[in-house]
């Protein structure tokens, strides 16, 4: 089975610029996470989508949006890019079965610098 | 509110020691769930070992082990007989165990350094 993909891997961007980022899910997982990885801030939840529903969100400007795709494939976008957002943006997928959320399993991350 | 504390910053062992990264969590659910993942230098989070709160077995797997202690909110990583490649990155997480609200708080991560 496929894992996590995510596109692109790596990306330079200016400020003011806006990004959209792309995350494939493993094949039957209908839940997709993001989260940003930065030295300061460490690992920081972003939001989830589920069935193409945002459920969980966290603390995060309005710049920060997503959206997820009848297939499962889920966007992030950042709009206005501040020097800030230079960051590792991790998607995660997992499933869920009669007992809840199964593991969340992470694809490889894109790299986002901003300049 | 959800706090995970993973006090070891850095950690450097000789190739072959074994080595312990602690992990200790603060939460009022009473059903959680703890996560050790391992990141190498290429970025990925690697899944190593998901567990709830209501299950206290310790677990090993190959070199790997947890021994979770609730008395402590603790759920410490050992991993016996080092290699070079275990040297990452190792994060503790925790999540709730309500439906629709299962989000990862990680902790700070604990850089291991495996010296031949």
């Amino acid at each position: 089975k496929a894992g996590v993909t995510q596109t692109p891997r790596y990306l330079i961007k200016t400020r003011g610029q806006q990004v959209t980022l792309s995350c494939s899910p493993i094949s039957g997982h209908r839940s997709v996470s993001w989260y940003q990885q930065t030295p300061g801030q460490g690992l920081q939840f972003l939001f989830e989508y589920f069935s193409e529903t945002q459920r969980n969100k966290g603390n995060f400007p309005g710049r920060f949006s997503g959206r997820q795709f009848s297939n499962s494939r889920s966007e992030m976008n950042v709009s206005t890019l501040e020097l800030g957002d230079s960051a590792l943006y991790l998607c995660a997928s997992s499933t869920y079965t009669a007992g809840g959320q199964e593991t969340q399993y992470f694809g490889p991350g894109t790299r986002l610098l901003v300049l | 509110a959800q706090k995970v504390t993973q006090a070891q910053t850095e950690i450097s062992v000789v190739e072959k020691e074994d080595v312990t990264l602690d992990c200790v969590y603060e939460t009022r659910d009473t059903t959680y769930y703890l996560f050790w993942y391992k990141q190498p230098p290429s970025g990925e989070l690697v899944f190593l070992i998901r567990r709830n709160s209501f299950d206290e077995q310790n677990e090993i797997s190959g070199r790997y082990s947890w021994n979770f202690q609730k008395s402590t909110s603790s759920f410490n990583f050992t991993i016996t007989a080092s290699q070079v490649v275990d040297s990452a990155v190792y994060f503790c997480a925790l999540s709730r165990g309500d439906f629709g609200n299962e989000k990862l708080t990680f902790g700070t991560g604990t850089r291991l350094t495996i010296i031949p």
